[in-house]
């Protein structure tokens, strides 16, 4: 099925171990963005990539790197995880990184670290 | 900068009543504002869109929103509520530079029977 996809669903990290959260969408989309989600804060954006070889920061980049593989592939790493980052992650892409274009959403990662 | 204020972090009708999910926008640019709903545990999925035009947008499943410049509002409403309407409800802003959506905090519906 076409989409956004996003691996693993789950993961329980220990505080200061690492990992890279996978993102990959078949769309031919240009532009891929990485979001958290904390009940009550909505999503706030991490980082984004408004086209390959491009990467920014958004609004709560500190503690991730991200990683624009190729088109397709968008990915989110932890170098030294904390419990600060237990949310949940969402993957999402567009068109074009265009006002007026909305998001198609993977399905989450859920991520807690102890 | 860009922002949305979502009214009411919970709103519960019975089924068969009206929807009414509040937002107000800040922007200093014509904004370009989204309805997006999370069913639990799942991502989020494009009800509707304002960007250029009528001012009445449908979306899907029964949805629809009205900008209102003079109020900077956008907000949704259904006319009967359906237990399958319990969601988490995102109003959403995309940043003056159009690199990003800027999300409202959200809006739980529940529905009684």
């Amino acid at each position: 099925n076409a989409g956004v996809t996003q691996t693993p669903k789950f993961q329980v990290l220990k505080t200061g171990q690492s990992m890279t959260l996978q993102c990959a969408q078949d769309m031919n989309h240009n532009s891929m963005y990485w979001y958290r989600q904390d009940p009550g804060m909505g999503l706030r954006l991490i980082y984004y990539s408004a086209s390959e070889g491009t990467t920014d920061k958004g609004e709560v980049p500190n503690g991730y790197n991200v990683s624009r593989l190729n088109k397709r592939e968008f990915s989110l790493r932890l170098e030294s995880a904390a419990p600060s980052q237990t949310s949940v992650y969402f993957c999402a892409s567009r068109l074009i990184s265009s006002a007026n274009y909305g998001y198609t959403f993977g399905s989450g990662t859920r991520l807690t670290v102890v | 900068a860009q922002s949305v204020t979502q009214l009411g972090s919970h709103v519960s009708v019975s089924e068969g009543a009206l929807v009414l999910l509040r937002c107000n926008y800040s922007s200093s640019v014509p904004p370009y504002l989204f309805w997006y709903v999370q069913y639990p545990n799942q991502g989020l999925q494009l009800l509707l869109k304002y960007t250029t035009g009528a001012t009445l947008v449908k979306g899907i499943n029964g949805f629809e929103a009205e900008f209102k410049k003079s109020e900077t509002s956008f907000h949704l409403t259904k006319p009967s509520a359906h237990m399958s309407d319990a969601a988490e409800y995102f109003c959403v802003v995309s940043d003056q530079a159009g690199t990003a959506l800027i999300f409202g905090k959200g809006t739980t519906l529940s529905v009684s029977s």
